[in-house]
C-alpha cells in the first residue's frame, strides 16, 4: 500500500530563517505533489514535480524531488508571516490514480 | 473556470439518518475524487471516478458509503445510517484528462453528526 510520510508535522519558525520540509513515500513514483490548506479552506496546488530531479520554486519556496530516494523536500527561505499554512505533499503510484497525502506540515511563522 | 463546488458547506445531522452530498467538478475535468478530513489530518482517499465509471474504492468505504457519477458530470456521495465516526470534512476534487495535473478541490462539505 502506498504511504506518504511527512516529518515535522509541527513547525514553528521565526521569521527570515530558512527550513526544510521531508516528504518520503512508500512506493515507486515520479510524481509528487505539494498543496497548501490555510485553516478552514481548501487545499491549493503549489508545485507538480515530474521526474527525478525535478526542481521547481515560487517566491520563497523550493520544491524537489528524488525518485530514486522517494524523498521530496519543500524549502522555505527567509520565512514571512503569510507562509504560515499547512502543506500537504501527495503521490500517485504509476498504475492507478488514487492520490495519498500525507499527514501535513502546521507551519506558524511567528515574528 | 468557475472551481469546483460542493454543496451543502455545512451539514448536521442525527446519528442514524442518511445524508447526501453534492460535488459538481470543473466543467471540462472527467476524474472526480472524494476525499474525507479528519482535523489535523490529511486528506483520506475515498474513490475515484473516470467520466461515470467508478474506477477506485477506497477499504475506508463501508457498505454504509455509496458515491456515483451519472452522465460523468456532479457527483453525489451518500452516507446511509450516519455515526458519530463520520464526522468530518468531506472534500471533492477533479482533475483532467493527463497523468500529471493536480487535484482542484472544492471546499468542502463539513458533516456533524450529533
Amino acid at each position: 500500500e502506498l504511504k506518504v510520510e511527512q516529518n515535522p508535522l509541527f513547525l514553528s519558525m521565526q521569521e527570515r530563517k530558512n527550513y526544510t520540509i521531508y516528504c518520503n513515500y512508500s512506493t515507486t513514483s515520479d510524481r509528487l505533489y505539494w498543496y497548501r490548506q490555510d485553516p478552514g479552506k481548501s487545499l491549493e496546488s503549489l508545485f507538480v514535480l515530474l521526474s527525478n530531479g525535478a526542481v521547481k520554486q515560487e517566491g520563497r519556496l523550493m520544491a524537489s524531488l528524488d525518485t530514486k530516494a522517494r524523498l521530496s523536500t519543500l524549502h522555505i527561505t527567509a520565512a514571512v508571516h503569510d507562509l504560515s499554512a499547512t502543506y500537504f505533499c501527495a503521490t500517485i503510484r504509476r498504475d492507478n490514480n488514487d492520490m495519498r497525502f500525507g499527514a501535513g506540515t502546521r507551519l506558524t511563522v511567528k515574528p | 473556470d468557475t472551481g469546483v463546488s460542493q454543496d451543502p458547506r455545512h451539514k448536521i445531522t442525527k446519528r442514524g439518518q442518511n445524508v447526501t452530498f453534492r460535488c459538481d467538478p470543473i466543467s471540462e475535468h472527467n476524474r472526480l475524487y472524494w476525499y474525507r478530513q479528519t482535523l489535523g489530518q490529511g486528506p483520506e482517499f475515498l474513490t475515484y471516478f473516470q467520466n461515470e465509471a467508478q474506477l477506485e474504492k477506497s477499504r475506508l468505504l463501508s457498505d454504509r458509503f455509496s458515491a456515483e457519477r451519472p452522465k460523468g458530470s456532479f457527483s453525489t456521495l451518500e452516507i446511509q445510517r450516519t455515526e458519530q465516526g463520520d464526522s468530518a470534512m468531506y472534500l471533492c476534487a477533479s482533475r483532467p484528462q493527463g497523468v500529471d495535473s493536480p487535484l482542484h478541490f472544492g471546499n468542502g462539505t463539513r458533516l456533524t453528526v450529533t
